[in-house]
């Protein structure tokens, strides 16, 4: 079946650092893959997303392309900071709009 | 444009009670989607509605049934909660139930059961 796999957390760095959460996933077909962001005692919000193979979405700094020969969308950004702190999610759907979201990967920024 | 609203924000329930759990859709938008977030874990999907019909349904037991009324609204009950049950209630709402529409998703339900 679908399912999208992320790199654990908690991720904790310095303001300025660099970013990398690791995500993969299995589909069958074409899916959509998205990068969802929860801030502290927020509800969910699409940060970007990619609808296509070699696609690269962007947002407030962040990017992933989808890589359909390592099955992978990486969210990357080259310079962190405190108020990015805050849980990301990886996720794909299919055509029947079903999300299927990662366990989540905890970002601690430190000033 | 208002955004996805649920009510209440916060609820205590007791084992074998039943919990009804409200979302107001953005407006313009006809599917709404339900979501169960355990602590530390990922959103689950438990049912989509489009236009007021049951348009898909993950992994959940009878118990969780929805409604979707004609403004969109949409309603989520559970029967007989378990301890198991709770988690964070996500609703999100898009347009259209086909492709990769954006879903927007409201702040959420916390059901605590004791």
């Amino acid at each position: 079946g679908n399912s999208v796999t992320q790199m654990e957390g908690p991720v904790t760095l310095s303001e300025e650092a660099f970013l990398t959460i690791n995500c993969t996933y299995t589909a069958t077909g074409y899916p959509s893959l998205f990068w969802y962001v929860q801030y502290p005692g927020e509800g969910l919000q699409l940060l970007l997303k990619a609808t296509k193979a070699d696609d690269k979405g962007s947002n407030k700094g962040f990017e992933a392309t989808y890589r359909k020969e390592t099955t992978s969308f990486h969210l990357e950004k080259g310079s962190v900071q405190v108020s990015d702190s805050a849980v990301y999610f990886c996720a794909l759907t299919r055509r029947d709009d079903k999300i299927i979201f990662g366990k989540g990967t905890r970002l601690h920024i430190l000033p | 444009e208002t955004g996805v609203t649920q009510s209440p924000t916060h609820l205590i329930k007791t084992r074998g009670q039943q919990v009804t759990l409200r979302c107001s859709s953005q407006s313009g938008h006809n599917t709404v989607s339900w979501y169960q977030q355990a602590l530390g874990q990922g959103p689950q999907f438990i049912f989509q509605y489009y236009r007021e019909e049951e348009n898909g349904r993950g992994n959940f037991p009878p118990r969780f049934s929805g409604l979707q009324f004609p403004n969109y609204s949409s309603e989520l009950n559970v029967n007989a909660l378990e301890l198991d049950d709770s988690a964070l209630y996500l609703c999100a709402s898009s347009l259209d139930n086909r492709g990769a529409g954006e879903q927007f998703f409201g702040p959420g339900t916390r059901l605590t059961v004791l």
